[in-house]
């Protein structure tokens, strides 16, 4: 389980990409980069999820270095549904799943 | 994806009184599940993890005799949080997660005031 630190807050408008970078310089061998996103009042949801390298799905990007000591979210073209927080966890099966402060992402029209 | 149920979604209680949380996870069997409390515009600070049919883990600071955490099966978990009191009001979340698996799934939320 590795401590994660992220932006506290980022502004976008609609249209445009948006990436948070997250660092986890003492990831471990068996460690895992999953996404979460949360709205407010309501738990969070799983985005995405890799190990290395780069890992696309209908919602995100993720982005992950050789080394594995950060990782970048990518949304593409953000809309304003699309404000929420997200958080990055780094950690293995087995971890507990604790979460730093997240990210919080404002998209403005 | 995997679905997690939780229930109340929200729940008014009065001093002294206790509630009980129901977490469910639907299509899969949920070997971990975590409980969290989360404050306003706060991150979610884990209160306690429990596996299937073991005592809860408890995180340090958090009152086992408090928030007690049942974890009788591999579909529900159940947090009762006892004589509460208004300092207890918070957003309460479950989170499930399937043997050897990294994603974890969460509930929607129980929102508790004391009043």
């Amino acid at each position: 389980l590795a401590k994660t630190t992220q932006p506290i807050s980022m502004d976008s408008y609609e249209g445009q990409e948006v990436n948070i970078t997250c660092s986890h310089n003492n990831i471990a061998t068996n460690d895992y980069i999953t996404w979460y996103q949360q709205f407010p009042s309501q738990g969070p949801r799983f985005i995405i999820q890799g190990y290395k390298t780069k890992v696309t799905n209908e919602v995100a990007s993720l982005f992950i270095p050789a080394d594995r000591k950060s990782s970048t979210l990518s949304l593409p073209r953000v809309s304003l549904s699309d404000t929420a927080v997200y958080y990055c966890f780094a950690g293995a099966a087995g971890n507990k799943l604790t979460f730093g402060g997240g990210t919080r992402v404002l998209v403005k029209p | 994806g995997a679905v997690v149920s939780q229930h109340p979604s929200w729940v008014i209680c009065k001093s002294g009184t206790s509630v009980k949380i129901e977490c469910r996870s639907l299509d899969f069997q949920a070997t971990t599940m975590f409980w969290y409390r989360q404050f306003p515009k706060q991150s979610l600070m884990l209160m306690a993890t429990s596996n299937e049919g073991s005592k809860a883990t408890y995180e340090q600071g958090v009152e086992k005799d408090k928030f007690l955490i049942n974890h009788a099966s591999l579909t529900l978990s159940t947090l009762t949080v006892t004589s509460a009191h208004p300092e207890d009001s918070s957003f309460y979340i479950c989170s499930a997660r399937q043997g050897t698996g990294t994603e974890a799934f969460f509930g929607q939320g129980t929102r508790l005031t004391v009043v």
